[in-house]
């Protein structure tokens, strides 16, 4: 079976860091994807990690770890915009279609 | 810039009709997919195709069918539809045999009264 988890919820300061954390097992593995979705859009892709460790990009970064089927999304300089959910989804082995977490909320406050 | 197209925004139907939910991607991906998003229960895939007239079932295909007749367009059919069809439908292309990273349009939201 497939499974992804991550928290449902988070609430975290302006101008802070938040670290987003998402666990999953599958049927093989072939990449893991981080979404943003503001409410009422489309989610768009933030970072994508094969390989074991961290991927940055601007005040982004992911970190993957395969062998604890763990990865991690950090958001530093947190700004009101970065109030969305955020969805953590697999490729599994072959050709198969990612998997997607049910997305953690998060909200920014002042 | 990839671009997918869904052909409403919003879209209210009555129980028992049959709706046609149409998707366009402009970057000649070779694979679609559709999903459906509801509150706490996340995206889920309804059906994919990795090529022209090929379709697969996703983990909810119950009264859905799908038609993909050209590379670009790929439509979800609700036969007859219900009030539990009620929900967010998001249409994702990618290219590819290894897929990539998905490209999502804005999603139709659908009242089935």
């Amino acid at each position: 079976g497939q499974n992804i988890d991550q928290p449902t919820e988070m609430t975290a300061t302006e101008g802070a860091i938040v670290q987003i954390n998402c666990t999953y097992q599958t049927s093989g593995f072939n990449g893991l994807f981080w979404y943003q979705q503001h409410a009422g859009e489309a989610p768009t892709f933030l970072s994508y990690n094969v390989l074991d460790g961290l991927e940055e990009k601007g005040r982004f970064s992911s970190f993957l770890s395969r062998s604890k089927g763990y990865s991690y999304l950090l958001l530093k300089e947190l700004q009101m915009k970065d109030s969305a959910s955020y969805l953590c989804a697999v490729r599994g082995s072959g050709n198969t279609p990612l998997v997607f977490g049910k997305g953690t909320r998060l909200s920014v406050i002042a | 810039d990839v671009k997918v197209t869904q052909s409403s925004r919003y879209l209210v139907k009555r129980t028992g009709e049959k709706v046609f939910l149409e998707c366009v991607q402009d970057m000649d991906h070779e694979n679609m997919f559709w999903y459906r998003q509801d509150p706490g229960l996340g995206l889920r895939l309804i059906y994919f195709s990795y090529d022209v007239k090929m379709k697969e079932k996703g983990d909810i295909p119950e009264g859905y069918s799908v038609s993909r007749e050209k590379k670009e367009r790929f439509s979800l059919i609700l036969e007859s539809a219900s009030t539990n069809q009620t929900s967010m439908y998001l249409c994702a292309s990618s290219p590819g045999q290894q897929q990539g990273e998905q490209f999502f349009g804005p999603g139709t939201r659908l009242t089935v009264l």
